[in-house]
Order: C-alpha cells, then structure tokens, then sequence
C-alpha cells in the first residue's frame, strides 16, 4: 500500500541550527502539507502545498519556516533558525486531489532543539 | 469556545465492548469529517471519512455526522486490544482553507 515515508525519524540540533525535514508523498497525489504535534497537545497545520506554490499557511508558519519540492517527489520543511519551541513531532500529509477531504500522513520526524 | 472539542480520556473498556467516541464543533463551515487512530509516537492514520451528514460503516467502525448538532461520533464494535490507541476526530470546510482542525484526541485502553 503506498505512504508516505519521513526521514529523518528523530533529529536533535541546537538552538539556532537550521534543520530540513523530508517527506515523499504518496506518488499520486496533487497537495501536500505539515502538520506539528508538541508532546502532549493537538496536532496543528502549518503550511499546504499545491501546483508547486504554497495555497494556505497557519499563523505558526512565520519567516523561519519555508517549504520546497525541490524533484517531483521530495517535499521538504526548512526551519532557517530553529528554537527550543519548535521540539515536537512534524508530520508530512499528502491528499489526492481537490475534492477530497482526505488526508494521508507520514510516520512523522521528531525533532529536538536543545 | 474551542473550534474541535473531543473528551481526552482515557477510556477503559473491556475487550468486545462497543466504544462510542465523540467530538463536537463550533463551526458551522465544517463539511467534511475525519476519524484518525494515533498510536503512540506514530503518524495519524486515516479510519473513516465522510463528507456533510449521515452515517458511514467500515468493518467494526461506524462513523456518524449530526450536522444540526454539530456532533459527529465513531463507534467501534466488538473492539479489540490493539484498538487500544489514540482518536483523533478532524474536520475542514468545504472551500477556502484546506487546513484540518484537529480535536485533542480521545485515549482509548481495551483491556484483555
């Protein structure tokens, strides 16, 4: 069955480091995303992604985030700064296409900022 | 008042019981309703989805939308230990944002 695959699973950095996750959606599909849960609370959006352009961003998404599809199959989170507030889990999602409300995730890719 | 509200839990039931999982909403622009299982530092997986009201059975899961009570419910039958996981109800309106809101997950425990 096709996933979508994160790497990496875990990453630990320093305050102020620059980190990129990595996300290969399902093969298909059209729209792509990030999600984040810290530990404990809900999952939240932060950025989707559609025909190669940014559609919809939450207000967590501020100048350190930026988003990529550098191929036709990677898509990638760069955080330009990171901070100790950005530990949690983030997570890739992929959905089919416009009429659908179906959202596919990821494993997710921990990170900790010490 | 919170957008996605859902019952954190946990909840403890015995193996073959029916679970009854709900969440409730604020906004009316909610058209299309989602049921994810979360297991314990994992990915959310997608259970059920049903788009405006009604019901929606998979196997063991039934998944309900009560539009005029802005009330949707997973049921699960003759559930199982590796049921055991977190639900998480999520919603999106039907045009403008994409964006999922997510409720803060139900813990479910089905003891052997």
């Amino acid at each position: 069955e096709p996933e979508v695959t994160q790497t990496p699973s875990h990453q630990v950095t320093q305050m102020g480091q620059e980190v990129i996750l990595r996300c290969v959606p399902i093969s298909n599909h059209l729209y792509f995303y990030w999600y984040r849960q810290i530990l404990g609370q809900k999952v939240e959006f932060l950025v989707s992604f559609y025909n190669n352009e940014i559609s919809e961003k939450s207000e967590i998404f501020d100048d350190q985030f930026s988003v990529e599809r550098p191929d036709g199959s990677n898509f990638t989170l760069k955080i330009r700064s990171t901070k100790l507030e950005d530990s949690a889990m983030y997570f890739c999602a992929s959905s089919p296409g416009q009429n659908t409300g179906e959202l596919f995730f990821g494993e997710g890719s921990r990170l900790t900022v010490l | 008042q919170k957008e996605v509200e859902q019952d954190p839990g946990p909840l403890s039931v015995p193996e073959g019981a029916i679970v009854s999982l709900n969440c409730t909403y604020s906004n009316s622009a909610f058209q299309y309703f989602m049921w994810y299982r979360q297991y314990s530092r994992k990915g959310p997986e997608l259970l059920m989805y049903t788009y405006s009201s009604g019901n929606k059975e998979d196997g063991r899961f039934t998944a309900q939308v009560d539009k005029s009570s802005k009330y949707i419910s997973l049921f699960i039958r003759d559930s199982q230990p590796s049921d055991s996981a977190t639900y998480l109800c999520a919603m999106r309106k039907d045009t403008g944002r994409r964006a999922l809101t997510f409720g803060s997950g139900t813990r479910l425990q089905v003891q052997p």
